[in-house]
């Protein structure tokens, strides 16, 4: 593994299923994301994780859940998905959160909810 | 909260032509972070500007930080085909507790060859 790795790649679910998106990242941040792209809205945070631990909620968190059991993990749970959630989401990962810690992108889970 | 404007949200060029992004904040920023998202692809990390009045470059591209850090700007020379993606600026608060990078929405840049 080098940086960040996601998975599945793409996905499309029927609305009401539970859906688990995959995120892990070898570099040993301790800071990582989850944001979702829409067309038009660019890039808008759903959760953060500062350190193993600990999570937080960013700008668009409602229907999704987080975990941070260790330093390399860092899954997305939507626990009933509904089609406004058709997206691709990115995780990202920072060395901190620090205002000057640059971000490290995965390549992205395209998810259709139907 | 903070909030980060960028215009415009697309741009065609010829190939050859110049382009500029603007990014834009409500308030005092510390610091703004530049990326990159080709088609399909993910955003990578461009560049970073702290100081007041800052100028950076990178070969044709060159990113400015106003006096009041309120707003920065990407300027592409001579643009590439090359240079077709998004950009989109981040910026971090000044303020006590404001570590979150905030995204502005970014603009999608089209080169006709």
């Amino acid at each position: 593994i080098a940086g960040i790795t996601q998975a599945p790649t793409s996905q499309i679910l029927a609305a009401g299923r539970r859906m688990t998106l995959r995120c892990t990242q070898d570099m040993r941040h301790n800071a990582m994301y989850w944001y979702r792209q829409d067309l038009g809205l660019g890039l808008r945070l759903i959760h953060y994780s500062n350190t193993a631990g600990t999570t937080g909620k960013g700008e668009v968190p409602d229907g999704y859940s987080v975990s941070r059991a260790n330093t390399d993990d860092f899954p997305l749970t939507l626990a009933s998905a509904v089609p406004s959630q058709t997206s691709v989401y990115f995780c990202a990962s920072s060395l901190g959160m620090g205002r000057t810690d640059t971000q490290y992108f995965g390549p992205g889970t395209r998810l259709t909810v139907l | 909260g903070q909030q980060v404007m960028q215009i415009p949200q697309y741009q065609h060029v010829q190939e050859g032509e110049d382009f500029t992004t603007y990014c834009n904040s409500s308030t005092t920023l510390s610091n703004i972070q530049w990326y990159k998202q080709r088609p399909g692809g993910h955003p990578v990390f461009l560049i970073q500007l702290v100081k007041s009045g800052e100028v950076k470059k990178q070969k044709r591209l060159t990113f400015q930080f106003g006096e009041a850090k309120k707003n920065s700007s990407l300027h592409i020379t001579a643009t590439q085909t090359t240079d077709v993606g998004t950009y989109f600026c981040a910026g971090s608060g000044s303020g006590a507790g404001s570590y979150q990078l905030t995204f502005g929405k970014g603009t999608k840049l089209s080169v006709i060859p």
